[in-house]
């Protein structure tokens, strides 16, 4: 069935560093591919997505690229702040909405 | 912020005892959605419903039931909880249609159970 890899699953850097989170996804048919981050005792909020037909996305200190031909997405936060530190979620779903297929999430911590 | 409740919070229940999980939205949203986080993180849809009087079971399979008589409202029930039911439970929704911003999933906080 549709899956979706995320690696690593935890993720320590230094204030100030960059961090890359990458996943992998099964479905060739997949064009919407999001990411959310989940802070502590609340739900995941989306912070940056991105569609097939886009290679690169960027807000502010995070950046989404995507390689549709290896079917893979990359979360990459510069100049990284305590505040960073979170579990994030990549997906990936269609253009029409509906369904995600999450990855295993990403423990991330800035130590300041 | 998402406009998308979840109660309760915090649940400690025995097991045996029939359970509603509440998930209310006000954005109008068609597509409301249920999740089962592991302790792990990883997040297990469960539920889903496109619309009223439509529910669909998700990628995981589950023994809790759903129902979507309003728009709004969206619960999730046990009828006999056990302790493999402990788990964190995520309900969230998103509006109809196609492209931005119709895929983006509003999250609730979300409800922590314990079936002692």
């Amino acid at each position: 069935g549709e899956n979706v890899e995320q690696h690593p699953s935890t993720l320590s850097v230094q204030e100030g560093d960059s961090a890359v989170i990458k996943c992998t996804y099964s479905d060739s048919a997949s064009n919407y591919f999001p990411w959310y981050k989940q802070e502590l005792g609340k739900g995941p909020q989306l912070i940056i997505d991105i569609r097939s037909n886009v290679g690169e996305k960027k807000d502010q200190r995070i950046a989404v690229t995507l390689n549709k031909t290896a079917k893979h997405f990359s979360l990459h936060i510069t100049e990284t702040q305590p505040e960073d530190s979170a579990v994030y979620f990549c997906a990936a779903g269609y253009n029409q909405g509906g369904k995600l297929i999450f990855g295993q999430g990403t423990e991330l911590s800035v130590k300041p | 912020e998402a406009d998308i409740y979840q109660t309760p919070r915090y649940l400690v229940i025995g097991t045996g005892k029939k359970i509603t999980l509440e998930c209310s939205q006000t954005m109008g949203h068609d597509k409301m959605y249920w999740y089962q986080q592991d302790p792990g993180m990883e997040l297990h849809l469960i539920h889903y419903s496109y619309g009223v009087n439509s529910t669909e079971k998700g990628d995981l399979s589950s023994e809790s039931t759903v129902s979507r008589i309003r728009t709004e409202h969206f619960p999730l029930t046990l009828e006999s909880a056990r302790p493999s039911h402990t788990s964190q439970y995520l309900c969230a929704s998103s509006p109809l249609g196609t492209g931005s911003p119709y895929n983006e999933q509003f999250f609730g906080p979300g409800t922590r159970l314990t079936v002692l």
